[in-house]
């Protein structure tokens, strides 16, 4: 089956820092690739959605300067947190569509992201 | 615009028990797709089933079986026979494939299932 990895599988930043997460999808071409967040006993928010080579598309109340979202390649979308602060800390979550497949989405196994 | 419902937020059952979680959906696109999600302690999210807008067929695989209803937006899970691994919680999702081409999955709630020895 597809596989969609995240680089890291967690990290701790102190405020003010960036960080950067990496979603890659091993197998398949990704047109699309999409970030969600989840704060503990919540669910799934989606963040952005991202296109290979173009801007990413974000939802309302995401600030685009904060979260930062580049889709390079078909393979490879990275989220940086621009100045982290602990409300930030979070589980984040990527997942890819197959550029191939009927709109099947694959889910990465999450970034929990702590900013002391 | 899209909408996903899981009024049960927490429950509680004994093993061996069955149990049904309940979704219910919102969309006004005729094409759309729903989810059925798994998420362990770990995080991780395991995928369970997808079923189209066109395919009413319930579905039964092992002990999880799926019943769908257009009639009343509904995709309800059914777990026969509980056991404790299958404590984590449960999400359902629902993707549409727009007018605009564009795609977008949002997710309920999520249903937390504690399943005791």
């Amino acid at each position: 089956g597809a596989v969609v990895s995240q680089h890291p599988s967690r990290v701790i930043c102190k405020s003010g820092t960036s960080v950067k997460i990496e979603c890659r999808s091993l197998d398949f071409q990704a047109t699309t690739m999409f970030w969600y967040r989840q704060f503990p006993k919540q669910s799934l928010m989606l963040m952005a959605t991202s296109n290979e080579g173009s801007k990413a598309t974000y939802e309302q109340g995401v600030e685009k300067d904060k979260f930062l979202i580049n889709h390079a390649s078909l393979t490879l979308s990275t989220l940086t947190v621009t100045s982290a602060h602990p409300e930030d800390s979070s589980f984040y979550i990527c997942s890819a569509r197959d550029r191939a497949g009927d709109y099947e989405q694959y889910f990465g196994p999450g970034t929990r992201l702590t900013v002391t | 615009a899209q909408k996903v419902t899981q009024a049960q937020t927490e429950i509680s059952v004994v093993e061996k028990e069955d149990v049904t979680l309940d979704c219910v959906y919102e969309t006004r696109d005729t094409t759309y797709y729903l989810f059925w999600y798994k998420q362990p302690p770990s995080g991780e999210l395991v995928f369970l089933i997808r079923r189209n807008s066109f395919d009413e067929q319930n579905e039964i695989s092992g002990r999880y079986s799926w019943n769908f209803q257009k009639s009343t937006s509904s995709f309800n899970f059914t777990i026969t026979a509980s056991q404790v691994v299958d404590s984590a919680v449960y999400f359902c999702a629902l993707s549409e494939v727009g007018h605009t081409g564009g795609f977008k999955t949002i997710f309920g709630a999520g249903t937390r299932l504690f399943v005791k020895a």
